[in-house]
């Protein structure tokens, strides 16, 4: 199946830092992924969609400048965790988009970026 | 933003025994699709039901989806401890395919 890989797999870094943390279709292309926040026993809560060549769609509540996305290629897309503070520890998951069998569409997902913020 | 509804939040069960899960959701779906996920691991699919479908099988795995009342079940049957995790529904919103999670459910199996 496909595969979807995410680097780091975790980091630690002092308040104030910028983060990059990178997404990778390895055997497929993706246009478009997704990024998710998951906090300590919470579910995942989506946080942009990045789409290849053009700028990123953001949920509500999500700041565009504090979480950079760039999508430069139909493999790879980085979120940026600009200025991190303490309250932006958390585990930062991507997905892509791919076919499965049958020509159906499934969500495959990154193993996550586990960010903790001094 | 439509959020699938999970309930229980967090079930104990022993060993052999067969254990539920229950989402619900809001809006019109064209798929509901349950997802594992392990303590501090990434996802693992474990299976779609498309909204035309009313119930499927996958191993030890049986999904129930019932339009009309907005609910799905997933159901394992004969737990294993290896099947300790967090278990989340999920529904691509606004026929996009990006995904809106429930709450999940943490699913101990006690040996």
């Amino acid at each position: 199946g496909a595969v979807v890989s995410q680097h780091p797999s975790w980091v630690i870094c002092k308040s104030g830092t910028s983060v990059k943390i990178e997404c990778r279709s390895l055997d497929f292309q993706a246009t478009t992924m997704f990024w998710y926040r998951q906090f300590p026993k919470q579910s995942l809560m989506l946080m942009a969609t990045s789409n290849e060549g053009s700028k990123a769609t953001y949920e509500q509540g999500v700041e565009k400048d504090k979480f950079l996305i760039n999508h430069a290629s139909l493999t790879l897309s980085t979120l940026t965790v600009t200025s991190a503070h303490p309250e932006d520890s958390s585990f930062y998951i991507c997905s892509a988009p791919g076919l499965a069998g049958r020509g159906t569409l499934s969500q495959y997902f990154g193993p996550g970026t586990r960010l903790t913020v001094l | 933003s439509q959020q699938g509804e999970e309930d229980p939040q967090a079930l104990s069960i022993q060993e052999g025994e067969n254990a539920t899960m229950n989402c619900s959701y809001k809006t019109s779906i064209n798929n509901l699709q349950w997802y594992r996920q392990n303590s501090g691991r990434g996802l693992v699919h474990l299976i779609l039901i498309r909204s035309n479908e009313r119930e499927k099988h996958s191993g030890r795995l049986r999904v129930t989806l019932d339009t009309s009342k907005k609910s799905s079940s997933l159901l394992i049957t004969a737990s294993r401890a290896a099947d300790t995790a967090s278990y989340f529904c999920a529904m691509p919103i606004q026929g996009a395919q990006k995904l809106v999670f429930g709450q999940g459910t943490r699913l101990t199996i006690n040996p």
